[in-house]
């Protein structure tokens, strides 16, 4: 299996912040990444596939980079609706598999 | 407008088996790049994917999890079926399915249902 590990695994921060979520990969997956955003209690919401193509819909503060093994997502100027947790997942490989997720609180 | 609903028991017992159904709209599991997977995350803990089965009617599963899932697909009824056999209380969690999409030769998991709370206890 691929494993990937997202850093932090939560972090703090305010309104107006610039925040950025890394997602490593155990091995090349090229850049077959999406990253996905979950709110308490709801299910996960697509953000950004591909690495970079931002889902319709996606405000354009979230974007995304990497490839190989190491990925990005930023999100430019947190909004309080940006409060969640987020996951990446890899599709390289038939086996698909999520991080860790990343929680990002108030700070 | 896509829509994916789960349905099944909310509690079984251990050594049972699991039987969930993902009913969805807005799609056809026969058309060309069209998928259904199902996930699971356990209470406060991280997503894990279980099984895709593809509108080719190509099948992939966890492989930690492969000897007991088993994932089906209706399309006439807009279905697909995921059964886990020797339900463990470590399989309490709730279930999503979700719709895949392939893009530029790129899947994602575009849209999800609600989830389904599974319990495990005797």
């Amino acid at each position: 299996d691929i494993q990937m590990t997202q850093s932090p695994s939560s972090l703090s921060a305010s309104v107006g912040d610039s925040v950025t979520i890394t997602c490593r990969a155990s091995q090349t997956i090229s850049s077959y990444l999406n990253w996905y955003q979950q709110t308490p209690g709801k299910a996960p919401k697509l953000l950004i596939y591909a690495t970079s193509s931002l889902q319709s819909g996606v405000p354009s503060r979230f974007s995304g980079s990497g490839s190989g093994t190491d990925f990005t997502l930023t999100i430019s100027s947190l909004q309080p609706e940006d409060f969640a947790t987020y996951y990446c997942q890899q599709t390289y490989s038939t086996a698909l598999t999520f991080g860790g997720g990343t929680k990002v609180e108030i700070k | 407008q896509i829509t994916l609903k789960e349905s099944g028991p909310t509690l079984v017992k251990p050594t049972q088996t699991l039987t969930l159904t993902c009913t969805f709209s807005g799609f056809s599991l026969s058309t060309i790049g069209m998928g259904v997977g199902w996930i699971r995350q356990p209470p406060g803990k991280a997503l894990e994917w279980l099984a895709l089965i593809y509108w080719d009617d190509d099948k992939r599963y966890s492989p930690s999890l492969k000897s007991r899932l088993t994932i089906t697909k209706d399309t006439s009824k807009n279905q697909v079926v995921l059964t886990m056999t020797n339900m463990d209380p470590v399989d309490t969690a709730t279930y999503y399915c979700a719709h895949l999409l392939r893009v530029g030769g790129h899947d994602a998991f575009h849209t999800w249902g609600q989830g389904t709370v599974v319990t495990v206890s005797a």
